[in-house]
């Protein structure tokens, strides 16, 4: 099956640092990834739908400048969370669908816990 | 706008126990609903879906039958197993037959026990 792999699955970094998590899609082409991001016992939230060689596409009230998104090839999406804070602490996922297919179901990275201290 | 609401856990049964977990949902139009679980340290998998009303999603003996009238797609197993202790979510997507910006529930904590 489709694997999804999310690198760091866990990092802790000072507060005003910049922290990348990386999104790949191993074994197939993704031209659409998106990035959730879950709170304690709460729902994942969108935050933004990243498009391979455009812009990403964030939901209201997500900060653009605070998550950078880039999706620079078919199998790789990068979430940077710059000057992070401790508010920023959460557990991120980032979610990938086949290339060319806009129905059938998305997969899952394992998810990445950022902690700022 | 479009959300899903998920009996809240954590639930906690013994082997062999049935298990039903929650789900209603608001959206309009024909939204495609979904059962994701994950399992501990590990990402989120597609464990059922259901395109249209009256449509009945299983995998590995979980059950959930989308039901337009009560806006409804309660998970069920008639025979729960230690492995099935994870986290069950269950989502919405606003585009009939596409998983596309899907919206979730907040998760059920379900842990079975020998």
């Amino acid at each position: 099956g489709a694997v999804v792999s999310q690198h760091p699955s866990r990092v802790i970094c000072k507060s005003g640092t910049s922290v990348k998590i990386e999104c790949r899609s191993l074994d197939f082409q993704a031209t659409t990834m998106f990035w959730y991001r879950q709170f304690p016992k709460q729902s994942l939230m969108l935050m933004a739908t990243s498009n391979e060689g455009s812009k990403a596409t964030y939901e209201q009230g997500v900060e653009k400048d605070k998550f950078l998104i880039n999706h620079a090839s078919l199998t790789l999406s990068t979430l940077t969370v710059t000057s992070a804070h401790p508010e920023d602490s959460s557990f991120y996922i980032c979610s990938a669908r086949y290339r060319d297919r806009l129905t059938g179901e998305l997969f899952f990275g394992e998810g990445s816990r950022l902690t700022v201290l | 706008g479009n959300s899903v609401t998920q009996m809240e856990g954590p639930v906690t049964l013994s082997e062999e126990a049935f298990l039903t977990i929650n789900c209603t949902y608001t959206a309009t139009g024909y939204p495609s609903l979904f059962w994701y679980v994950q399992y501990p340290g590990e990402g989120l998998q597609l464990l059922l879906k259901a395109t249209k009303a009256d449509d009945k999603g299983s995998n590995k003996g979980f059950e959930a039958t989308y039901r337009k009238e009560t806006t409804s797609f309660h998970l069920e197993k008639g025979s729960v197993q230690v492995s099935d202790s994870a986290v069950y979510f269950c989502a919405l997507s606003p585009y009939s037959g596409s998983a596309r910006q899907l919206t979730f529930g907040s998760g059920t904590q379900l842990t079975v026990l020998p």
